[in-house]
């Protein structure tokens, strides 16, 4: 299947700065991407889905000027997490969608472990 | 709106044994729903899609069924192995406005003891 990529993996970040996290689609052209979050045993919460070049939709409760998504290609999209603050701490994982046949595939990146001191 | 239940929350099982997780949903408008595993530090893998007119799929040791009515799916693992130790999610797939979105359960955690 194809992949998609994170980075970094883990960061740990003191409150109030900003923390930026790359998600690539490796071997294919991913035309939406989307961000999640999931907190510990809970869902994966949709954060927003972005498509290339243009901006990203947020779900409700999502702050946009907190959470900046970036989509500049059909291969990267960027979450930067503005001022991040302890209730930031979560799990963020992307997941990129192309059109396999007749059906919109998502395939997902590893995850990316942040924690705000 | 559709919320997506995952029973039990963890199962600890020992090696060979047959095993089902739950998974139900309260709105039967579904395009399809998909089972995956989710792996310390590795992407979500998906397992098996049951489109909404299929009643069930099979991979290998691995059988998910549907019920659109009921609101229910089922994935059986049959031999369970070590390997199998993951946490298991499963996610229905909604038309909301113009576009798809998924919805998922919170999963089931899968200790298989050697």
């Amino acid at each position: 299947g194809a992949v998609v990529s994170q980075h970094p993996s883990r960061v740990i970040c003191k409150s109030g700065t900003s923390v930026k996290i790359e998600c690539r689609s490796l071997d294919f052209q991913a035309t939406t991407m989307f961000w999640y979050r999931q907190f510990p045993k809970q869902s994966l919460m949709l954060m927003a889905t972005s498509n290339e070049g243009s901006k990203a939709t947020y779900e409700q409760g999502v702050e946009k000027d907190k959470f900046l998504i970036n989509h500049a290609s059909l291969t990267l999209s960027t979450l930067t997490v503005t001022s991040a603050h302890p209730e930031d701490s979560s799990f963020y994982i992307c997941s990129g969608q192309t059109l396999e046949g007749s059906t919109d595939t998502q395939y997902f990146g590893p995850g990316t472990r942040l924690t705000v001191l | 709106k559709q919320e997506v239940t995952q029973i039990p929350a963890a199962l600890s099982v020992p090696e060979g044994e047959n095993l089902v997780l739950n998974c139900s949903f309260t709105d039967s408008a579904i395009y399809n729903l998909q089972w995956f595993r989710q792996d310390p530090g590795k992407g979500l893998t998906s397992l098996l899609l049951i489109q909404s007119s299929q009643r069930e799929q099979t991979s290998g040791r691995l059988n998910a069924s549907l019920d659109k009515s009921s609101g229910r799916s089922t994935l059986y693992i049959a031999a369970s192995q070590p390997g199998d130790s993951a946490t298991y999610l499963c996610a229905v797939k909604i038309r909301l406005d113009s576009n798809y979105q998924l919805i998922w359960g919170a999963g089931t955690k899968l200790i298989i003891k050697p």
